[in-house]
């Protein structure tokens, strides 16, 4: 299996952009999960879905900021629109249902000036 | 969801056995604890998890206490490509298991 896949690796846009970040999780699993990481906060969880649907969004940090899970194999994460203090590397993570690992993805690191 | 605390940061020479231990007071019935590492510039990875006693793996030791309210984490013989961060995580499967990372523990390993 490829693991989980993250496209752009790195993305730099200006500030009022519009930034999609996509995710392919590895296939079977039931969760899929958004993580921001910055050296301010650590690994912040933004969202979390459960067989496509979104099961906790608390993480999102405003209107900002959607999260779309169309089918089992692509998650989207939208910045509209982004500002300098979403610079981040954004993570997309997924599992299996039951007490088993999450597998990361590479990361996405997003610069916005 | 249960809180985790562990230190921000603790270093250690090559050859040592490093324990990182993690306070979970509110940990609930159906939670597991779970072990993550992070290099620079990756994603976490999965070291170890358990539930209650003591789990080994190739790679480290998870020691639960009876009352599950702490871990610790036994690293045996760090070397050097043992620095990173390590992150505690208490979840339930209604949570995927694993959802506060938080800023973990920086473990700084020296010759």
């Amino acid at each position: 299996d490829a693991g989980v896949i993250q496209s752009p690796r790195h993305e730099v846009t200006e500030m009022g952009q519009e930034v999609t970040l996509r995710c392919k999780p590895i296939s079977g699993h039931d969760y899929l999960f958004w993580y921001r990481q910055t050296m301010m906060r650590g690994l912040e969880l933004l969202i979390y879905f459960n067989n496509n649907v979104p099961i906790d969004d608390s993480g999102m940090p405003e209107d900002r900021f959607s999260a779309k899970m169309p089918n089992a194999s692509f998650s989207t994460l939208k910045i509209q629109p982004s500002e300098p203090r979403d610079s981040a590397v954004y993570f997309c993570a997924s599992t299996r249902e039951g007490p088993y690992e999450q597998y990361f993805g590479p990361g996405t690191r997003l610069t916005v000036t | 969801l249960a809180k985790t605390t562990q230190p921000i940061s603790m270093d250690s020479y090559e050859g040592q056995e490093v324990n990182i231990t993690c306070s979970h007071n509110n940990i609930a019935t159906n939670d597991y604890i779970t072990w993550y590492q992070q290099f620079p510039s990756q994603g976490p990875r999965f070291i170890i998890q358990g539930y209650k006693t003591k789990v080994t793996n190739e790679v480290a030791s998870l020691f639960i206490p009876a009352d599950r309210k702490s871990s610790t984490l036994s690293l045996p013989r760090v070397s050097l490509s043992d620095t990173a961060v390590y992150y505690c995580l208490v979840g339930d499967s209604n949570s995927g298991y694993a959802l506060n990372f938080g800023k973990g523990t920086s473990l700084l390993v020296t010759p």
